[in-house]
């Protein structure tokens, strides 16, 4: 069982907006401590998708947003691709844990 | 370029002992607090270990505290994770990880993994 609560799978035509959820709670997310997001392609390591909840690193595109509001987080995808077919993760603090917490993972399909 | 090199994976018995190392390059090693990631088979990664960028500080998930004990040499850009009383649900791919100057708890470079099988 995850700390962070993400759906296991979501779906989408190319082209199509997808959002994944991620929930916490007053130790971590509520708590005030930003949120990251990963993808992860089969067989290869994690990626720093969004940093500091809204945050793109150099050379991930647009099409990838995050945002934050109390205890939960968002990762919003647009115009969908088939390369963006991946796993995604959220992370962040726990306080109560005293580390990094992360979200059981999200599959992205696209149909 | 940043790069992290994983290396020391294997397959031990319940009980054992491994040591992991992790090689770093491409970016002033002293100056970044660098983690330790594992992720079980089909799972989500899980947060193991760390170290302040001079070696001052350790930090541990409850699953790891007392049995792994991470260490860094700066002057070698090597960072390690001595495991020992390893059960089965220790099984996983071990990450290197770098921590973001900017952002704590933000893990922006991610090495290739080893693999850690803890089975008889």
């Amino acid at each position: 069982q995850s700390v962070l609560t993400q759906p296991p799978s979501v779906s989408g035509a190319p082209g199509q907006r997808v959002t994944i959820s991620c929930t916490g709670n007053s130790s971590n997310i509520g708590a005030g401590y930003d949120v990251h997001w990963y993808q992860q392609l089969p067989g290869t390591a994690p990626k720093l998708l969004i940093y500091g909840n809204s945050n793109r690193p150099s050379g991930v595109p647009d099409r990838f947003s995050g945002s934050k509001s109390g205890t939960s987080a968002s990762l919003a995808i647009t115009g969908l691709q088939a390369e963006d077919e991946a796993d995604y993760y959220c992370q962040s603090y726990d306080s109560s844990l005293s580390g990094a917490v992360f979200g059981g993972g999200t599959q992205l399909t696209v149909l | 370029e940043v790069q992290l090199v994983e290396s020391g994976g294997d397959l031990v018995q319940p009980g054992g002992s491994l040591r992991l190392s992790c090689s770093a390059s491409g970016f002033t090693f002293r100056s970044y607090v660098m983690h330790w990631v594992r992720q079980a088979p089909g799972k989500g990664p899980e947060y193991v270990s760390a170290m302040s960028s001079n070696g001052g500080n350790t930090y541990y998930a409850d699953s790891a505290r007392g049995r792994f004990t991470i260490s860094r040499d700066n002057s070698k850009n090597t960072l390690w994770l001595q495991m020992s009383s390893l059960r089965p649900e220790d099984t996983a791919v071990y990450y290197c990880v770098r921590e973001s100057n900017g952002y704590n708890w933000a893990y922006d470079y991610w090495g290739q993994g080893t693999l850690v099988t803890v089975s008889s």
